[in-house]
């Protein structure tokens, strides 16, 4: 089975400007979720989606935003960037059901390091 | 939230076992323990989880104490690849899929 993958690996924006990047799951897998890493916060959820409904989120703005398609395949949008921005964002997929009882490991892709200049 | 106490850092000796503790005071009952690791900004890897009842694979064992407040993590023989961050996470009971990551431990394997 191919892992996660998510597009594209490396990105630099300017302030103000807007970004999406998008996470394929494993095949199979209806939940995403999407997480920040930065040096000084350490990881952090941003949210999850499941069957294209967001069902839980994490302490971001709302310039942080998701959505997921049918397929699953995920993408997430940060508008108007700041600096603080800068970051390495990790979605990771998991076998999921709709009750939620959860005891299932979630799956990281690679990553897109995010830079915002 | 349920969180996590790791140690910043720890050595261990190649070939050794490397056991890793955590904290968990706050947890309830029926909250898992899950260990994950990073390899130099890599996405993290799943290394194993556990509810009451200790735990092992082909990776690790997991140790959970009785009142399930602390547990520890051992990597039977550790080798220079299995240098990483070691993250103990809590998973939030039936709140789907959302981790708590904390600080995590910086294993350092040496030769």
């Amino acid at each position: 089975k191919a892992g996660v993958t998510q597009t594209p690996r490396y990105l630099i924006k300017t302030r103000g400007q807007q970004v999406t990047l998008s996470c394929s799951p494993i095949s199979g897998h209806r939940s995403v979720s999407w997480y920040q890493q930065t040096p000084g916060q350490g990881l952090q959820f941003l949210f999850e989606y499941f069957s294209e409904t967001q069902r839980n989120k994490g302490n971001f703005p709302g310039r942080f935003s998701g959505r997921q398609f049918s397929n699953s395949r995920s993408e997430m949008n940060v508008s108007t960037l700041e600096l603080g921005d800068s970051a390495l964002y990790l979605c990771a997929s998991s076998l999921s059901s709709r009750k939620g009882l959860e005891n299932n490991e979630q799956f990281f892709g690679p990553g897109t390091r995010l830079t915002v200049l | 939230d349920a969180k996590t106490t790791q140690p910043p850092s720890m050595d261990c000796a190649e070939g050794r076992a490397a056991n890793l503790p955590c904290n968990h005071s706050t947890i309830s009952g029926n909250e898992y323990v899950y260990w994950y690791r990073q390899i130099h900004s890599q996405g993290p890897q799943y290394i194993i989880h556990g509810l009451k009842n200790n735990e092992t694979n082909e990776m690790a064992s997991l140790i959970i104490t009785e009142d399930r407040k602390s547990s520890t993590l051992i990597l039977p023989h550790a080798t220079l690849r299995d240098t990483a961050v070691y993250y103990c996470i809590v998973r939030v009971g039936y709140n789907f899929n959302k981790f708590y990551f904390g600080s995590g431990t910086k294993l350092n394997v040496k030769p």
